[in-house]
């Protein structure tokens, strides 16, 4: 397709149990960037890429977050030992990277750790 | 550290009402402004940007001008519609943080027929 494109689009995971969510980006585009957006709030920034370079990771809450984009193409945003507090939307948004050409974002994996 | 403050919502309208949204900024040096929607069971989608100062975007009948002064970015619509419905997210991009956006919390806008 034309748009990003994230799977699964819900993921209910017991307390404790590791998951991966993965991104498709829109195809050439060199910028990638995960966001956990928490009900009724507005998405809050955890990692970037710049092809298959992690730039900027700031914003992982914990080390149970890991990200990864082996070919500078999709990505996976893995959380082990998911906590309750990990239960949110996760959006994956992709660039041409040069800074000023628009976000483009998926519909996002809403996660629910019961 | 650079931060994007919105008005509360719920907002809610009738249609065919006028639509101020505020949004205010903290940002160092000059960042690009931008307002998204996401519309019920979408994804967030770019409504309309301004990259620099007294610049105006402007989408669907949408409006907003990038204020340095007040470092303001308010959206306006001079008559809103039912399908208008949706949260808005007003953000900022700074050039030297490789092309993140920074989110505020974000606006409900309810419009009744």
């Amino acid at each position: 397709g034309a748009g990003v494109s994230q799977s699964p689009r819900y993921k209910v995971a017991k307390r404790g149990q590791d998951v991966a969510l993965r991104c498709d980006p829109i195809s050439g585009h060199v910028s990638l960037f995960w966001y956990q957006q928490a009900l009724g709030q507005g998405p809050e920034f955890l990692t970037y890429f710049q092809n298959e370079a992690q730039l900027d990771k700031s914003g992982l809450p914990s080390d149970r977050f890991f990200a990864e984009r082996p070919e500078g193409s999709v990505s996976t945003l893995k959380i082990q030992r998911t906590q309750q507090e990990d239960s949110a939307v996760y959006l994956c948004a992709s660039s041409l990277g040069d800074g000023q050409s628009p976000l483009h974002f998926g519909n996002g994996t809403r996660l629910t750790v019961t | 550290g650079n931060s994007v403050t919105q008005m509360e919502g719920p907002v809610t309208l009738s249609e065919e009402a006028f639509l101020t949204i505020n949004c205010t900024y903290t940002a160092t040096g000059y960042p690009s402004l931008f307002w998204y929607v996401q519309y019920p069971g979408e994804g967030l989608q770019l409504l309309l940007k301004a990259t620099k100062a007294d610049d105006k975007g402007s989408n669907k009948g949408f409006e907003a001008t990038y204020r340095k002064e007040t470092t303001s970015f308010h959206l306006e619509k001079g008559s809103v519609q039912v399908s208008d419905s949706a949260v808005y997210f007003c953000a900022l991009r700074s050039k030297n943080q490789g092309g993140k956006l920074i989110f505020g919390q974000g606006t409900e806008l309810s419009v009744k027929p």
